[in-house]
């Protein structure tokens, strides 16, 4: 079983609309949780991070985040055509450990 | 900003080569990390260091070394480069995870013919 789980997509939404991305992660003892955005040709760069149970906002984004289920998704409201790329979870396993553990990453078009 | 800078950006060398891929960060970060990243199969750790001397392997350290001289350098080293090491190479920094996750530098695509 793959550590960190996403659906590689492509997932389609057209712009204005909600994208929602999904996560899962084995290990339950995980303590933080970050969505990188990775246009391609480019590098991943840090869009949220999260480590209690619920919700955190930034922007159109918000990062939602369910212990006792393992997972966490990120939704990006009033979707921009800019907002195509893939959207890799990344999580942490363990207090104290610096490594991060990646999925495969979700593509996300938005269609205008 | 954090700004981790990665030698090269496209680099294509031959098989049985010695390959140096170099990473600076500036912002005294005491961790970093290199990575590969391949379609369908995501990132993988290929090694990280804590502190300055400090390595450890990561998931795929096979056919690397590293070096870690100077707390801002980090250098991934390719002892014998082979077709199978083509890939896309991220260098990236943190300070703690905590809030801020990793930095990365703007990657090296590596080919070997």
């Amino acid at each position: 079983q793959k550590e960190v789980e996403q659906n590689s997509g492509p997932l389609s939404v057209p712009e204005g609309a909600i994208a929602s991305l999904n996560c899962t992660y084995s290990d339950r003892g995980s303590q933080s949780f970050f969505w990188y955005r990775q246009y391609s040709g480019k590098s991943p760069e840090l869009i949220m991070s999260i480590y209690s149970n619920g919700d955190k906002e930034d922007g159109r984004f918000t990062a939602q985040l369910n212990k006792a289920s393992q997972y966490v998704s990120l939704l990006i409201r009033d979707s921009q055509p800019s907002d195509s790329a893939t959207y890799l979870c990344a999580v942490n396993p363990y207090f104290g450990n610096e490594k991060l553990t990646f999925g495969t990453g979700t593509r996300l078009t938005i269609i205008p | 900003d954090v700004k981790v800078t990665q030698s090269s950006r496209y680099l294509v060398k031959r098989t049985g080569e010695k390959v140096f891929l170099e990473c600076v960060q500036d912002m005294d970060h005491e961790n970093m990390f290199w990575y590969r990243q391949d379609p369908g199969l995501g990132l993988r750790l290929i090694y990280f260091s804590y502190d300055v001397k400090m390595k450890e392997k990561g998931d795929i350290p096979e056919g690397y070394s590293v070096s870690r001289e100077k707390k801002e350098r980090f250098s991934l080293i390719l002892e014998s480069a082979s077709t199978n090491q083509t890939s896309m190479y991220l260098c990236a920094s943190s300070l703690a995870l905590g809030a801020y996750g990793y930095t990365f530098g703007s990657g090296t695509r590596l080919t070997v013919v």
